[in-house]
This record gives structure tokens, C-alpha cells and sequence, in this order.
């Protein structure tokens, strides 16, 4: 079965620096990806997904994400945060190869943005 | 706003208690999710309708029983529940059925305390 693995739990960074949030996944031939953010108190929001093509997705409020196949990796990337960034930030995975199967989730990392 | 309600949003029960969850999409969408989200844990699905037919139930206890009467509406019925199901319950949808490439669309989430 197919696993995600988000290496921070936490990630604190300062306001206006780069940020990267990094997501591995078990090996599988073909995976659809996601990255959604959660905002406190409220439910979880699609930033960006890689169905085919571009390796280098870019999403809503200037989050970035790129596919790499051999190192089964999907990191999140943003240049310059801000402090409304400040939230948690959720991997996901779906497998091709088993059907219709829903995603499966990452623990998730929380960002916080210090100002 | 993401188009998917949930009521209600907070619930504190005992464990004899009945109660039921509510959820509900103005989407348009056909599929139709239920997660827990417990702390430092991920994302775990619960059910999946698709086309109102229940096609997921990932080893969930009886003591949780979906009801999905239309495509617009989905609930959670609860009863006897053990303190170890307090969480956040979060309510999805998907456009074109609950297919692998679906994003998903999130409501707020009831937080479930059980004493």
C-alpha cells in the first residue's frame, strides 16, 4: 500500500525567507500528487496537484511543488513567506496502480511564520 | 468558503450517547467523504460514497454508521463511542465521482469530544 512520509513535523521560519516542506512517498509506477493547507480552525484547502506533464507545479498564494521520480519526492517550496502562511501543510498520494483508491494523507507539517 | 458545510461544529457527548453528524455540499459534486483527524496522526478515511453507494469503509468500527440520502448530503450517526474517537471529523467532496485525480474539497469539521 502506498505510504507518504512528511519528514518535519514543525518547520518555524521568519518572515520573508525561502521555506521548503518536504514529502516522500513509497515507490509506485504512476501517482497522482497533492499538497492541501489547513488554516486553523477550518478544513483543508487544495494548494497544488501533479497529475502528468511539467515536473514543476506551481499553486495558489505562490507555493511550488516539484515531482521527482527517482527520489519519489514531491517538496513544497515558497521564496518569501508570509505570516498568513502560517498553518499545516498536508501531503497526499494516490496510486494508479490500485484502482480507484483514495488519497493517502501525510502526517502533516505545521508552518509557523515568525514575524 | 469551500461550498461543504458541517453542523455541527463542536459536540461534546457521553458514551451512551446517540448523536449524528451533518454534512453538506452546494457543489454539485458526487462523491462524498468522511475523515478523522486525530493529533499527530494522518488523515484517516473513514467512508467514501460515490454516486451515493458506499464503495469505502477502511475497517471502521459499528459503532460509526454513514448515511448518504442524496448526492448533496452525507452524516455520521454515533453511538456508544469510546473516549479514544475524540477528534476532528471533516467532511470532503469531488466533482466526477471519487476518482484518483480528484481534488477534494473540505468542510470546516466537527470537533468531537467524548467523555
Amino acid at each position: 500500500a502506498q505510504s507518504v512520509t512528511q519528514l518535519d513535523s514543525q518547520v518555524p521560519v521568519f518572515e520573508e525567507a525561502p521555506v521548503e516542506l518536504r514529502c516522500n512517498y513509497s515507490s509506485s509506477v504512476s501517482v497522482y500528487l497533492f499538497w492541501y493547507v489547513q488554516y486553523p480552525n477550518q478544513g483543508l484547502q487544495l494548494l497544488l496537484k501533479y497529475l502528468s506533464g511539467s515536473t514543476l507545479v506551481k499553486g495558489i498564494n505562490g507555493f511550488e511543488a516539484e515531482f521527482n521520480k527517482s527520489q519519489t519526492s514531491f517538496h513544497l517550496r515558497k521564496p518569501s513567506v508570509h505570516i498568513s502562511d502560517t498553518a499545516e501543510y498536508f501531503c497526499a498520494v494516490s496510486d494508479l496502480n490500485s484502482g480507484n483508491t483514495p488519497l493517502v494523507f501525510g502526517k502533516g507539517t505545521r508552518l509557523s511564520v515568525i514575524a | 468558503e469551500t461550498g461543504v458545510t458541517q453542523t455541527p461544529r463542536h459536540l461534546v457527548m457521553g458514551m451512551t450517547n446517540k448523536k449524528s453528524l451533518k454534512c453538506e455540499q452546494h457543489l454539485g459534486h458526487n462523491a462524498m467523504y468522511w475523515y478523522k483527524q486525530s493529533a499527530k496522526k494522518p488523515l484517516e478515511l473513514m467512508f467514501v460514497y460515490n454516486f451515493k453507494e458506499q464503495t469505502e469503509n477502511n475497517s471502521v468500527p459499528s459503532r460509526f454508521s454513514p448515511e448518504c440520502p442524496n448526492s448533496s448530503h452525507l452524516f455520521l450517526h454515533l453511538h456508544t463511542l469510546q473516549p479514544e474517537d475524540s477528534a476532528l471529523y471533516l467532511c470532503a467532496s469531488s466533482p466526477h465521482g471519487a476518482a484518483t485525480y480528484n481534488e477534494q474539497f473540505f468542510g470546516p469539521g466537527t470537533r468531537l469530544t467524548v467523555l
